[in-house]
């Protein structure tokens, strides 16, 4: 059974730190990693997916095979990007096939 | 950027009454749409996959007689949750795949709260 795991529900920092939301998942095929953001009173929405390996809104991550991690980065954090953060595992592509959610993080950038 | 909508985006009944979510994908045609359930402060979990002309794949523990669900078209699929109860209530999701399209990836729905009284 595939399992992502978020170990932390709540991480603060202020604007201009570093920022990195932790992900780990079990899967024992080859699985494709996600990161979704969830804006206050918004949707659930994409951020970045592994094999596109992209920056968006300045965040980057990298998938980890060894480690079993898809951590989620960011140098210099500002206070928009607060928000829920769901990392999420699909055991083959993005669009039709089921997702699973670890439990998120609710990052917070104070000023 | 491809929408999707749910409808409605809150509803309350009473326990025993039937309520119908639609979810429609506004700009393309899904022939996966996903429905999800979101209790406060926790994940979405995957209650079914819902393939347009074909029955619906139900996830573990997840009641197929409770939650009905039928894809009539490429843009419509519907969850209708039969004889609502109390622990029923919930924050329902869903969303539709875009394959073909530049990203392929899952579009979410902005939810309907349910509430059962």
């Amino acid at each position: 059974a595939q399992r992502v795991t978020q170990p932390e529900k709540l991480l603060s920092v202020f604007k201009g730190a570093p920022v990195e939301l932790k992900c780990n998942y079990s899967y024992s095929g080859s699985p494709e990693l996600f990161w979704y953001v969830q804006y206050s009173r918004q949707r659930l929405q994409l951020l970045l997916r592994h094999i596109s390996r992209e920056s968006i809104k300045g965040f980057t991550a990298d998938l980890n095979k060894g480690e079993t991690s898809f951590h989620l980065k960011k140098p210099f954090a500002q206070e928009e990007d607060s928000a829920m953060y769901y990392c999420a595992l699909s055991p083959s592509g993005g669009s039709n096939y089921k997702l699973t959610f670890g439990k998120g993080t609710l990052l917070t950038v104070n000023p | 950027g491809a929408v999707v909508s749910q409808h409605p985006s809150r509803v309350i009944c009473k326990s025993g009454t039937s309520v119908k979510i639609e979810c429609r994908s506004l700009d393309f045609q899904a022939t996966t749409m996903f429905w999800y359930r979101q209790f406060p402060k926790q994940s979405l979990m995957l209650m079914a996959t819902s393939n347009e002309g074909s029955k619906a794949t139900y996830e573990q523990g997840v009641e197929k007689d409770k939650f009905l669900i039928n894809h009539a078209s490429l843009t419509l699929s519907t969850l209708t949750v039969t004889s609502a109860h109390p622990e029923d209530s919930s924050f329902y999701i869903c969303s539709a795949g875009t394959s073909g399209v530049s990203t392929d990836t899952q579009y979410f729905g902005p939810g309907t709260r349910l509430t059962v009284l």
